[in-house]
């Protein structure tokens, strides 16, 4: 049984594009949560999708949104992307309101 | 709101010494989980324990023991007869109700164990 997936593993960028980050969650799993963890802290909380809406959104700027389909895979974009956007980007999935299991992330660097 | 807070930046020990991280938290709810997560250098979360709010039982497993006390809303973790394999940042965090229980987490303690 696989766990969570992410893809790509790792992605440079340029300030001002836009970037994809795709994850594929545990099976029998249905809700997705996305988080950000900047360089020595703990990850921060961007939003939660489930039933392909978004049910919860921490404090991130519009900049940042996201999508779920069918298969309950989802995809996190960042529009114009900063500096500060650099961080590694984390999915977790857990069937709603369950104990959330993480994949290996994304490491997004912006320069 | 929610807080966690992880005062332990960073612990550095000899194998086989025990090692314990605090936790202390804050929230308005009365009914709220408190979790631990492992963080190796490959990046993922790896999840260790979940505690609800209700029980105040201490959990043991294998070289892993967590210590609840409500009284003072702290929820460490020792870890006993450390492993060079132990080293890695471990994060507290806690979801509650009034956050749709969306986890909060600590800043995280970097433990370093030395052969």
């Amino acid at each position: 049984d696989a766990g969570v997936t992410q893809s790509p593993t790792h992605l440079i960028k340029t300030r001002g594009q836009q970037v994809t980050l795709r994850c594929s969650p545990k099976s029998g799993h249905d809700t997705v949560s996305w988080y950000q963890q900047a360089l020595g802290q703990g990850p921060q909380f961007i939003f939660q999708y489930y039933e392909e809406e978004e049910r919860q959104r921490g404090n991130f700027p519009d900049r940042f949104s996201g999508h779920q389909f069918p298969n309950y895979s989802s995809e996190l974009n960042v529009n114009a992307l900063l500096l500060g956007d650099s961080a590694l980007y984390l999915c977790a999935s857990s069937v709603l309101e369950g104990e959330q299991y993480f994949g290996p992330g994304t490491r997004l660097t912006v320069t | 709101a929610q807080k966690v807070t992880q005062a332990q930046t960073e612990i550095s020990v000899v194998e086989k010494e025990d090692v314990t991280l605090d936790c202390v938290y804050e929230t308005r709810d009365t009914t709220y989980y408190l979790f631990w997560y492992k963080q190796p250098p490959s990046g993922e979360l790896v999840f260790l324990i979940r505690r609800n709010s209700f029980d105040e039982q201490n959990e043991i497993s294998g070289r892993y023991s967590w210590n609840f006390q409500k009284s003072t809303s702290s929820f460490n973790f020792t870890i006993t007869a450390s492993q060079v394999v132990d080293s890695a940042v471990y994060f507290c965090a806690l979801s509650a109700a009034s956050n749709d229980y969306k986890l909060s987490f600590g800043a995280g303690t970097t433990v370093t164990v030395r052969a």
